[in-house]
């Protein structure tokens, strides 16, 4: 099983460049997670999605956004990227469940590189 | 609002010795509450997760963590480290707030073992 794959791994930008990254998992989970990770600062969350069609702001989202046209992928975008968007990016999914504890699972992450 | 502390960004232990990563949450409602684990260059794994059926978790590889609700406290136990082991461990609490729809994250504690 793939479970959550993301693209591409790595990516250096120039200052004002725009890039997305691709979410995609193949576990049929109906929620759906963006994150940045940063030293000493834990997983932030950006965006989220609890549905297709659907999005909800996280803790970090200005200088994002994200769209989830498919229930299977979860995209997020950089319109203008900047030197503090430099970061390690981690998707994530999660089933519903009758369990509210469901537990999330994660891609490997993208390393994006800002100059 | 809830949060999670992490006490210790860095621990070392030997080879063999007991691991202990501590973990305290605020929540005035029992939590949702799990601990993660990440190496290098991955995303992050699920070691284990609380339920509220048992206060002593069992996780992979030998992990288990105690909730203590008088204490608001679940550290994360391993009665002898492996070289293996070495990682960066994530506490995590779902956010009650949110329908226990997201997690919030501690900082994170690194684990180095030496022989």
């Amino acid at each position: 099983n793939a479970g959550v794959t993301q693209t591409p791994k790595f990516r250096v930008l120039k200052t004002g460049q725009s890039m997305t990254l691709l979410c995609a998992q193949d576990m049929n989970h109906e929620y759906m997670y963006w994150y940045r990770q940063d030293p000493g600062m834990g997983l932030r969350l950006i965006h989220y999605s609890v549905g297709e069609g659907t999005t909800a702001k996280g803790e970090v989202p200005d200088g994002y956004n994200v769209s989830r046209l498919k229930k299977q992928n979860f995209l997020l975008g950089l319109e203008s990227a900047a030197p503090s968007q430099t970061s390690v990016y981690f998707c994530a999914s999660r089933a519903i469940g009758q369990d509210s504890n469901q537990p999330q699972h994660f891609g490997d992450g993208t390393r994006l590189s800002i100059l | 609002a809830q949060s999670v502390t992490q006490l210790g960004s860095h621990v070392s232990v030997s080879e063999g010795a007991l691991v202990l990563l501590r973990c305290n949450y605020s929540s005035s409602v029992p939590p949702y509450l799990f601990w993660y684990v990440q190496y290098p260059n991955q995303g992050l794994q699920l070691l284990l997760k609380y339920t509220s059926a048992a206060t002593l978790v069992k996780g992979i590889n030998g992990f288990e963590a105690e909730f203590k609700k008088s204490e608001t406290s679940f550290h994360l136990t391993k009665p002898s480290a492996h070289m293996s082991d070495a990682a960066e461990y994530f506490c995590a609490v779902s956010d009650r707030a949110g329908g226990y729809n997201k997690l919030i994250f501690g900082a994170g504690t690194r684990l180095a073992v030496h022989p």
